[in-house]
């Protein structure tokens, strides 16, 4: 198994600048959940899922976008990009409570 | 806003020795949990407890919880230097709470060879 998997590994964006990250799972987790990691904060949580066709918002959801139309993809749509949203973005998917993660995609947005 | 806060926010020790990290939170809890980081990396879990437990042990770690205080323990025993890494605790609120986690800011753990 892949586990989590996410695309781009890194990306580089121009302010205004639209783009989707990529996240897929193949372990047929029901719940899926996009977070963002920024020096000493944490993780804060974005958007989740908890199935197919079910999203909805975490703690810092705003200038984001999800949809999940499979149980495997949950990708993260960035409407219009800003400095704020330079970060390192993961991806992460469940069973039950322990959360697979995957390895990342670092965003800088000038 | 954070549910978690950790202390302390840096630890350097030598190999052999234990480490020992808390976590403090807000809000009553369905579980907590502790995840490691390593530099660049996604997170891993190590280790779930529930709020109607008090201790749990795997391995080289043990957990505490203490519900009344709101706070967690972690305790690495007899350190290594692969050991270093970040480590966050994160929690679950009651109910159906899967796929939302809400961590704190993270212990660096430095173990020196």
């Amino acid at each position: 198994n892949a586990g989590v998997t996410q695309t781009p590994k890194f990306q580089v964006l121009k302010t205004g600048q639209s783009m989707t990250l990529q996240c897929a799972q193949d372990m047929n987790h029901e719940y899926m959940s996009w977070y963002r990691q920024d020096p000493g904060m944490g993780l804060r949580l974005i958007h989740y899922s908890v199935g197919a066709g079910i999203t909805d918002q975490g703690e810092v959801p705003n200038g984001y976008n999800v949809s999940r139309s499979t149980t495997e993809d949950f990708p993260l749509r960035l409407l219009s990009a800003a400095p704020s949203q330079t970060s390192v973005y993961f991806c992460a998917s469940s069973r039950e409570d322990e959360q697979f993660f995957g390895p990342g995609t670092r965003l800088t947005v000038l | 806003s954070q549910q978690g806060e950790e202390d302390p926010q840096a630890l350097s020790i030598q190999e052999g020795e234990n480490a020992t990290m808390n976590c403090s939170y807000k809000t009553s809890i369905n579980n907590l949990q502790w995840y490691r980081q390593n530099s660049g990396r996604g997170l891993v879990h190590l280790i779930l407890i529930r709020s109607n437990e008090r201790e749990k042990h795997s391995g080289r770690l043990r957990v505490t919880l203490d519900t009344s205080k709101k706070s967690s323990s972690l305790l690495i025993t007899a350190s290594r230097a692969a050991d270093t890494a970040s480590y966050f605790c994160a929690t679950a609120a009651g109910g159906t709470s899967y796929g939302k986690l809400t961590f704190g800011q993270g212990t660096i753990l430095t173990v020196h060879p």
